[in-house]
């Protein structure tokens, strides 16, 4: 069964400071891995995806991740975050089923505040 | 841009009641997908469909059932709605090996 794991259910940082949001996951094959963001009473938004190839994954407003297979993680970073950054982020892992579907399952998200 | 459309925004329902959640999209994708989210939790997903009429448990699927009759549309459906159901609801829906696309939610509340 395949898992995510994200560490740490808020992370505060200034404005102009590193977004560092980190997302382990279990899969018993190779994983498909996404980043969501969340804005107030909106749905959920793509950042960026994993599927195969490059491991470093460019996405949406300046965030990219890293997929490390030998450390089972995909963490989210960006250089200098913004107050628009200001949101809850959700790593999620997808499973391709042998009889047909797919099942993506989520973290607990990671709620992001930025400060002046 | 895909479009996946949750027929609410906000539901009050009375404990007890059918509740019938709709979601519709616009892309022709196979997979549909219901999820809630609870602070704290993140998102858990209810159940989920990959075709007509065929629908899987998710990891909460207990006091829900699902219908799917056409590809476009998929339903949840409470029985017999109780307080502890009061959450946001989201839809979502994707080609089998892509992102999902997800609806605006609803957010229901038992009384």
């Amino acid at each position: 069964a395949q898992s995510v794991t994200q560490l740490g259910s808020h992370v505060s940082v200034s404005e102009g400071a590193l977004v560092l949001l980190r997302c382990n996951y279990s899969s018993s094959v190779p994983p498909y891995l996404f980043w969501y963001v969340q804005y107030p009473n909106q749905g959920l938004q793509l950042l960026l995806k994993y599927t195969t190839g490059a491991t470093l994954v460019k996405g949406i407003n300046g965030f990219e991740a890293e997929f490390k297979k030998s450390e089972t993680s995909f963490h989210l970073t960006k250089p200098s975050a913004h107050m628009s950054d200001a949101a809850e982020y959700f790593c999620a892992v997808l499973l391709i089923l042998t009889g047909g579907g797919n099942k993506l399952t989520f973290g607990t998200g990671t709620q992001l505040k930025v400060e002046l | 841009d895909v479009k996946v459309t949750q027929s609410s925004r906000y539901l009050v329902k009375r404990t007890g009641e059918k509740v019938f959640l709709e979601c519709v999209q616009d892309m022709d994708h196979e997979n549909m997908f219901w999820y809630r989210q609870d602070p704290g939790l993140g998102l858990r997903l209810i159940y989920f469909s990959y075709d007509v009429k065929m629908k899987e448990k998710g990891d909460i699927p207990e006091g829900y059932s699902v219908s799917r009759e056409k590809k476009e549309r998929f339903s949840l459906i409470l029985e017999s709605a109780s307080t502890n159901q009061t959450s946001m609801y989201l839809c979502a829906s994707s080609f089998w090996d892509t992102e999902a696309f997800f609806g605006q939610g609803t957010r229901l509340t038992v009384v």
